[in-house]
């Protein structure tokens, strides 16, 4: 069953602007995951952030995690094209991961 | 070798058939896991095989039939499958149960 929600469900940005996606959740987590995925292909792993961190950065991205609101955000700087995907986070809160209903982001060239 | 395998790539059956998805992964990994993902829709976890054995059942149908021969091979049985089970079949895998998951590229599964 789905644990998060994202927003937006969709969103449209143009090269070098940076996009910002949010996912909220219900119960309490050991850690929170985003994932990226190409259109009908597998997911990759972007960035994990444990249950007793706030931050974290990899190369252009940049996630925030507050458990106090649950939510997080997953903030991408300078887009690019190939930046155009579905994201999803996910939750682990028993050992096993839950996905939001994720954001398409589109990056206009 | 750090990824995860998945044959078939594409698979189309008629809901009579029996045909079986393959998932392989030689990281060592002891969990492995089987998602369903519906077009414009999150994966949905099915099943978790934890150190070859099945931890969890998401109330799948028993139409879907998992098994996992050794630590590196998991197997979906599908038979007697609807329309409405046509879908992306992701598999996974992991360190251990709680760790980051690498997921395969999938099978896309069209019932007929």
């Amino acid at each position: 069953s789905q644990q998060g929600e994202e927003d937006p469900q969709a969103l449209s940005i143009q090269e070098g602007e940076n996009a910002t996606m949010n996912c909220s959740y219900k119960t309490s987590i050991n850690n929170l995951q985003w994932y990226r995925q190409n259109s009908g292909r597998g997911l990759v792993h972007l960035i994990l952030i444990r249950s007793n961190e706030r931050e974290k950065h990899s190369g252009r991205l940049r996630v925030t995690l507050d458990t106090s609101k649950k939510s997080s955000s997953l903030l991408i700087t300078a887009s690019r094209a190939a930046d155009t995907a579905s994201y999803f986070c996910a939750t682990d809160s028993n050992n096993d991961m839950r996905f939001g209903a994720g954001t398409r982001l589109t990056v206009k060239p | 070798d750090t990824e995860v395998t998945q044959t078939p790539k594409h698979l189309v059956m008629g809901m009579t058939n029996k045909k079986s998805l393959k998932c392989e992964q030689h990281m060592g990994h002891r969990a492995m896991y089987w998602y369903k993902q519906k077009a414009k829709k999150p994966p949905e976890l099915m099943f978790v095989y934890s150190y070859e054995k099945l931890s969890i059942n998401e109330s799948v149908p028993s139409r879907f039939s998992p098994e996992c021969p050794n630590s590196s091979l998991l197997n979906l049985h599908l038979h007697a499958l609807q329309p409405e089970d046509s879908a992306l079949y992701l598999c996974a895998s992991s360190q251990e149960r709680g760790k980051t998951q690498y997921f395969g590229p999938g099978t896309r599964l069209l019932v007929l």
